[in-house]
């Protein structure tokens, strides 16, 4: 157990439609970084937020967005899904903003139908 | 570009043999390496890491890694493999540089252990 936990485990859910993912870090992580699994793309970093702020952005689509709340957690929200959309996304936290190795959720599976 | 190349799609070993896993990378300086284990269904779990100092590093679960930068790898290995070893491994590195913390995978071995 990495101390990372994400929700929901598994998510179906309709084109079209808006979804949010919830993680929340490692006690003591100030740091979260999303990352999308899927067949063909393989596993590519989405985004990073250290302390509330976005700090660096990496393939992530523009109807997706992310945001670190005071406590830390954070949220992915996925909007006008598509079919292409299904995949596992994982969170994963760092105590620091870089050169840290990171520790990484379960996963949320998104079926998108 | 920053990449990092696992050639093995699929390896297929018998239960207690031994294992390598390559991975190569292609970065203009040393970066910071990892290798990570998934299970079936399961979340990433960090094997081991590679900063700085003795290039042969030691992880859980009895891997070992040896970075070489002369060939730019950072090859997995362990002496004797377990049925519960079967699962998808991922190399990948940090880029310490523009002051943030991107992982950079590489697409996976998958590894079967046959008993």
């Amino acid at each position: 157990d990495s101390g990372v936990t994400q929700t929901p485990k598994h998510l179906i859910t309709a084109t079209g439609q808006r979804v949010t993912l919830r993680c929340s870090p490692r006690s003591g992580d100030l740091s979260v970084y999303w990352y999308q699994q899927s067949l063909d793309q393989g596993l590519q970093f989405l985004i990073q937020y250290y302390n509330g702020e976005e700090r660096a952005k990496g393939n992530i689509l523009e109807r997706f967005s992310a945001q670190q709340f005071p406590d830390l957690h954070s949220e992915l929200n996925l909007s006008s899904l598509e079919l292409g959309d299904s995949a596992l996304y994982f969170c994963a936290s760092s105590a620091l903003a870089s050169y840290n190795e990171q520790f990484f959720g379960p996963g949320t599976r998104l079926t998108v139908l | 570009a920053q990449s990092v190349t696992q050639p093995d799609i699929h390896i297929t070993v018998s239960e207690g043999a031994s294992l390598e896993l390559r991975c190569n990378y292609s970065y203009g300086a040393t970066p910071y390496l990892f290798w990570y284990v998934q299970s079936p269904g399961q979340g990433l779990q960090l094997l081991l890491k590679y900063f700085s100092g003795d290039t042969l590093v030691q992880g859980i679960k009895g891997f070992e890694a040896e970075f070489k930068r002369s060939q730019s790898s950072f090859n997995l290995r362990k002496p004797s493999v377990h049925w519960s070893d079967a699962a998808e491994y991922f190399c990948a590195f940090l880029a310490p540089s523009g002051g943030y913390n991107k992982l950079i995978f590489g697409a996976g071995t998958r590894l079967a252990v046959h008993p």
